[in-house]
């Protein structure tokens, strides 16, 4: 596609409850990215895949995380039983790696648990 | 593990004036990239500049320039005529390609205000 997309745009879920965050990254971008940024703050790395292979998972706060891509294009971000700290926008990027070529970022998915 | 500073949290400058964000990182990498990314209150953050390690020559992108001092670890963005659309959130960011395909690292962030 023509920019990353992101959905859902925003969620709203009970505490306990599973989310699925998806993003489709543009066309041909072997490299995908995964942040996270609570209100008003940095961007916390979470995750990275290059092709469909994740290479770096140091990011991950806990094993409630999990991500997948598939195809080496769309990614899924699952987090299960949610918390309240969860709550943040979950910002997908990708990238074309070539040299020194920088990220295009989705709008990102604004999570709230509740 | 590379970290990135930026040490204003907020600022503000009327239209039309030139402000300059400051921002440090910590490295022992020679080669490398750095980035400044803007955020507007919409949120989807957007690329503004970037500068190569091992290029002397400042980057410009129209209004926008950057101040890349190597030695001092040093990468300060200047807005030139600064326009009420420039009010975002502007972040620093480090990228390490030799490694981790590109991972960036972000400093915190810099609140900027263009005031009428």
């Amino acid at each position: 596609g023509a920019g990353v997309s992101q959905s859902p745009s925003n969620k709203v879920t009970e505490k306990g409850k599973d989310v699925e965050l998806r993003c489709d990254p543009i066309s041909g971008h072997t490299a995908l990215y995964w942040y996270r940024q609570s209100l008003g703050q940095g961007l916390e790395f979470l995750i990275y895949f290059q092709g469909n292979s994740a290479p770096d998972k140091s990011g991950l706060p806990s094993d409630r995380f999990s991500a997948e891509r598939t195809g080496g294009s769309v990614s899924t971000l699952t987090i299960q039983r949610t918390q309240q700290e969860d709550s943040a926008v979950y910002l997908c990027a990708s990238s074309a790696l070539v040299r020194g070529y920088g990220y295009t970022f989705g709008s990102g998915t604004r999570l709230t648990v509740v | 593990a590379q970290t990135v500073t930026q040490s204003q949290p907020e600022m503000s400058v009327q239209e039309a004036e030139t402000v300059t964000l400051s921002c440090t990182y910590d490295t022992s990498e020679n080669n490398y990239y750095l980035f400044w990314y803007k955020q507007p209150p919409s949120r989807q953050m957007i690329l503004v500049i970037r500068q190569e390690a091992y290029k002397q020559q400042n980057a410009t992108e129209n209004r926008f320039s950057v101040n890349f001092q190597k030695a001092a670890k040093s990468f300060s963005l200047k807005i030139s005529d600064s326009q009420l659309g420039d009010t975002a959130m502007y972040f620093c960011a480090f990228m390490k390609p030799a490694t981790n395909a590109g991972k960036s690292t972000f400093g915190d962030g810099t609140t900027l205000t263009v005031k009428p």
